[in-house]
């Protein structure tokens, strides 16, 4: 199974509004990701967490607030957000922090209004 | 830094034909990973193949195969009997630690 899971599928939301993206694997993977994904561009790293640490924070803002519950879930909290911010969110995981291939999961199209 | 280009915006193949798309990248590491990527319309990032640079054999999986040359930095995919549903994003990428894709090439299967 290398299934990652995500929801919700579509989210929109004001800029006043809190919400949480969620992610989740149960494939015994150590090491899962956020990337950001504007139209017909590649993945940009967010975060990575591994082994439930964060581990790299590529300067996004902090209306971006990452959290890992266990090793196999993944959320990312959002609040405050800018139209800027609209894009896919995609989830990945991956048996190690290096080297390994990523599994992604299908996506949340996320909308600011 | 290592950064990954792919020179073909876009690309087009005739049904049951084959393509290649373009890859290359630059790094100064020896052990590194590549891997090619689809993104269909639905939006889902699966992995097509990937490829260990240790190794020379070139990776295969049923239709698409790579063309590795470490010396020349090149990584290109092959697609033989192109289908439908291969239409789609490909994006190419390189790993060692966090992942370094290229721009994507859009792949139109004519029918």
């Amino acid at each position: 199974d290398t299934e990652v899971t995500q929801t919700p599928k579509h989210l929109v939301m004001g800029m006043t509004n809190k919400k949480s993206l969620k992610c989740e694997q149960h494939m015994g993977h150590r090491a899962m990701y956020w990337y950001k994904q504007k139209a017909k561009k590649p993945p940009e790293l967010m975060f990575v967490y591994s082994y439930e640490k964060l581990s790299i924070n590529e300067s996004v803002p902090s209306r971006f607030s990452p959290e890992c519950p266990n090793s196999s879930l993944l959320n990312l909290h959002l609040h405050a957000l800018q139209p800027e911010d609209s894009a896919l969110y995609l989830c990945a995981s991956s048996q190690g922090p290096v080297a390994y291939e990523q599994y992604f999961g299908p996506g949340t199209r996320l909308t600011v209004t | 830094a290592q950064t990954v280009t792919q020179s073909q915006p876009e690309m087009s193949v005739q049904e049951a034909e084959t393509v290649t798309l373009s890859c290359t990248y630059d790094t100064s590491e020896s052990d590194y990973y590549l891997f090619w990527y689809k993104q269909p319309p639905s939006r889902q990032m699966i992995l097509v193949i990937r490829q260990e640079a240790y190794k020379q054999q070139n990776a295969t999986e049923n239709r698409f195969s790579v063309n590795f040359q470490k010396a020349a930095k090149s990584f290109s995919l092959k697609i033989s009997d192109s289908q439908l549903g291969d239409a789609a994003m490909y994006f190419c990428a390189y790993r060692v630690a966090d992942m370094r894709f290229g721009a994507g090439t859009r792949l139109t299967v004519k029918p």
